[in-house]
């Protein structure tokens, strides 16, 4: 059955500095999509990065990278050098290609709170 | 350009009334979903459609109906509300292309049920 965990409720982090937010999934479906949002206090939902089953590559767009360990079935982001304005919730979620029928699921975040 | 629109923004509603959250795109995306955000919680995925005429369960159904019957609206309709079903409603979209493409999220439907 298609699921996504996330084990951190709350993580802190200085500013300038680099956090680890971590995402597990299960999946029966070679084909699939895993992604994060971001949710900031005001509540809208911002896309952050992709990542497919089948590439290669560790995803980056800016400041975000995300680690997807396929055998390990994991798909942490990573955010350098932190800014106060990343402080949100993150969400890691996950759309099964085949199987699933096309469906995104989410896991249950992790607050992140960026110290100055 | 609109995105995704979500209509009301806000709404409270007695135990027992029932209601229509709309749903509207204008980016011509064949997959709409509805999702449901408890405080403090991730997003619950109630409904979802593939295109126009298709439609299916997702994670917490029950309670809601839905309806596709055009690209652009997807609808989710709430019969004999329930405080458990007070929470912020969002209504998304993606492109057609299997596991790639983000969501596009509306503004949210924050709905009580008192």
């Amino acid at each position: 059955a298609q699921k996504i965990t996330q084990t951190q409720p709350g993580m802190f982090v200085q500013e300038k500095e680099a956090v680890t937010l971590d995402c597990t999934y299960d999946t029966s479906d070679p084909s699939y999509g895993l992604f994060w949002y971001k949710q900031p206090s005001s509540g809208e939902m911002i896309f952050l990065i992709y990542q497919g089953s089948y590439d290669q590559q560790n995803a980056t767009e800016g400041r975000y990278s995300l680690n997807f360990q396929k055998a390990r079935k994991s798909a942490n982001l990573v955010i350098s050098a932190s800014q106060l304005g990343d402080s949100a919730m993150y969400f890691c979620a996950m759309r099964e290609g085949n199987t699933g029928g096309f469906k995104t699921i989410f896991g249950a975040g992790t607050r992140l709170f960026v110290k100055a | 350009n609109a995105g995704v629109t979500q209509t009301p923004k806000f709404r409270i509603l007695k135990i027992g009334q029932s209601m229509t959250l709309q749903c509207a795109q204008d980016m011509n995306h064949n997959y709409m979903y509805w999702y449901r955000q408890d405080p403090g919680m991730g997003l619950k995925l109630i409904y979802y459609s593939v295109g126009a005429g298709i439609t299916d369960k997702g994670e917490v159904p029950n309670g809601y109906n839905v309806s596709r019957s055009t690209t652009e609206d997807f609808p989710l309709r709430l019969e004999l509300a329930a405080p458990s079903q007070t929470s912020v409603y969002f209504c998304a979209s993606s492109y057609r292309l299997a596991n790639t493409g983000e969501l596009f999220f509306g503004e949210g439907s924050r709905l009580t049920v008192l």
